[in-house]
């Protein structure tokens, strides 16, 4: 079964450091997706990326963040300047249209 | 916000049917009921969905009430492994999936 495959699993990085979390979505899908999950906390949408453009972006989706393809497959997420709230389990998602999503299996972030 | 109301937690026996309620009663017609899981921190899952028929897959069946305002998710048989938390979306085609709290169900042996 096709999978999104995510990496790294876990990513340790200092305060004020840039991370870049990366994501290969399952090959024919055409939308894609970032989420979080905080410890303990519900699954949050971040941002939704169709076209080359991003689509919808929540409030938390500041400009701390952005997304790309730099090369046509593989699905990145960018925090320029992390902090300790930004640790979290980020998980990205794809999805060839009308259907369901398949989710990755995260990234747990540690920002210390 | 989420548009689904679920049960904080239940409990289910090993290998009994577990029925995970859910509540959608401002569902609009063209929103379709969808299951997921979520297994520790890893990525949710999808289970199942439907419209307005009842559905049925390997994983589970997916019964939903003639009014649309309320479905159930069934397990025919479950593992320690379903031991999960489920959520129940209601989702518009092309919309994104919002996460409510979710049902804890622990399977105990």
């Amino acid at each position: 079964e096709p999978e999104v495959t995510q990496t790294p699993s876990h990513q340790v990085t200092q305060m004020g450091q840039e991370v870049i979390l990366r994501c290969v979505p399952i090959s024919n899908h055409l939308y894609f997706y970032w989420y979080r999950q905080i410890l303990g906390q519900k699954v949050e949408f971040l941002v939704s990326f169709y076209n080359n453009e991003i689509s919808e972006k929540s409030e938390i989706f500041d400009d701390q963040f952005s997304v790309e393809r730099p090369d046509g497959s593989n699905f990145t997420l960018k925090i320029r300047s992390t902090k300790l709230e930004d640790s979290a389990m980020y998980f990205c998602a794809t999805t060839l249209g009308s259907y369901g999503y398949t989710f990755g299996s995260g990234t747990r972030l540690t920002v210390v | 916000d989420a548009k689904t109301t679920q049960p904080t937690s239940m409990d289910c026996a090993e290998g009994r049917a577990a029925n995970l309620p859910c509540n959608h009663s401002t569902i609009s017609g063209n929103e379709y009921v969808y299951w997921y899981r979520q297994i520790h921190s890893q990525g949710p899952q999808y289970i199942i969905h439907g419209l307005k028929n009842n559905e049925t897959n390997e994983m589970a069946s997916l019964i939903i009430t003639e009014d649309r305002k309320s479905s159930t998710l069934i397990l025919p048989h479950a593992t320690l492994r379903d031991t999960a938390v489920y959520y129940c979306i209601v989702r518009a085609l092309y919309d994104k999936f919002y996460f409510g709290s979710g049902t804890k169900l622990n399977v105990k042996p």
